[in-house]
């Protein structure tokens, strides 16, 4: 089945640690986003990445860093420069984009991450 | 920047007809889509609007006035099922970018 995996579900992190969200896709798209979702709160986009071997920041960039060496995955690190990095993170990606083209935007399951 | 407004929360009851609203303020438009998500859960894909005019699929349908800025979502004949947050979000051109509002909690009652 194609779609998007995020591991892990729920993702622990101690004072002063990095950790790292995983993002694999099948769907052979060339675009990958990542979200953080706060309670209640929409989405807000952090790194994103039209092509492989490169990306751009989001909106909120700061203690977070990415990677882009295949299509097919987009991991997220959080790093301890993130003071608050409790929320729920979403992965996502699209096909290129084109001129009226849908080119829907499909979500992985999501990391749930909590500091310990 | 963009900015997209739509209500923090609505309540239905089960069977009836709901309207959500959404409005925005962007450069480069290029298409509004409404998401579903359920507590916990990932978003996924309700409809697409990126001419004026209504797009009907079941019992959900999208509104689009690009002049105006504006789109709504209706749901006909509500489940209870469909307690959930609606997303609005609008793609921008430009950078291949998705913008989200803050979402609309759905609160369908029996």
């Amino acid at each position: 089945d194609g779609g998007i995996t995020q591991s892990p579900k729920y993702l622990f992190r101690k004072e002063g640690q990095n950790v790292t969200l995983s993002c694999e896709q099948n769907l052979n798209h060339d675009a990958m986003y990542w979200y953080r979702q706060d309670p209640g709160q929409g989405l807000r986009l952090i790194y994103y990445s039209q092509i492989v071997n490169d990306f751009q920041k989001g909106d909120i960039a700061e203690g977070y860093s990415v990677s882009r060496e295949k299509k097919e995955s987009f991991p997220l690190t959080v790093t301890s420069a993130q003071k608050n990095p409790t929320a729920f993170y979403l992965c996502a990606s699209s096909s290129r984009l084109a001129a009226f083209s849908k080119n829907i935007q499909y979500f992985g399951a999501g990391t749930r991450l909590s500091v310990l | 920047g963009q900015n997209i407004d739509q209500p923090t929360e609505m309540t239905a009851t089960e069977g009836a007809i709901v309207q959500i609203n959404c409005t925005y303020q962007t450069s480069g438009f290029n298409g509004l889509f409404w998401y579903q998500q359920h507590a916990g859960e990932a978003p996924t894909f309700l409809s697409y609007n990126v001419l004026d005019g209504l797009e009907e699929k079941g019992r959900f349908s999208s509104f689009l006035s690009r002049s105006k800025g504006y789109s709504y979502l209706l749901l006909k004949e509500l489940q209870m099922k469909d307690s959930a947050s609606y997303l609005c979000a609008v793609r921008d051109y430009n950078f291949n970018k998705f913008y989200f509002g803050s979402g609309t909690k759905l609160n369908v009652k029996p």
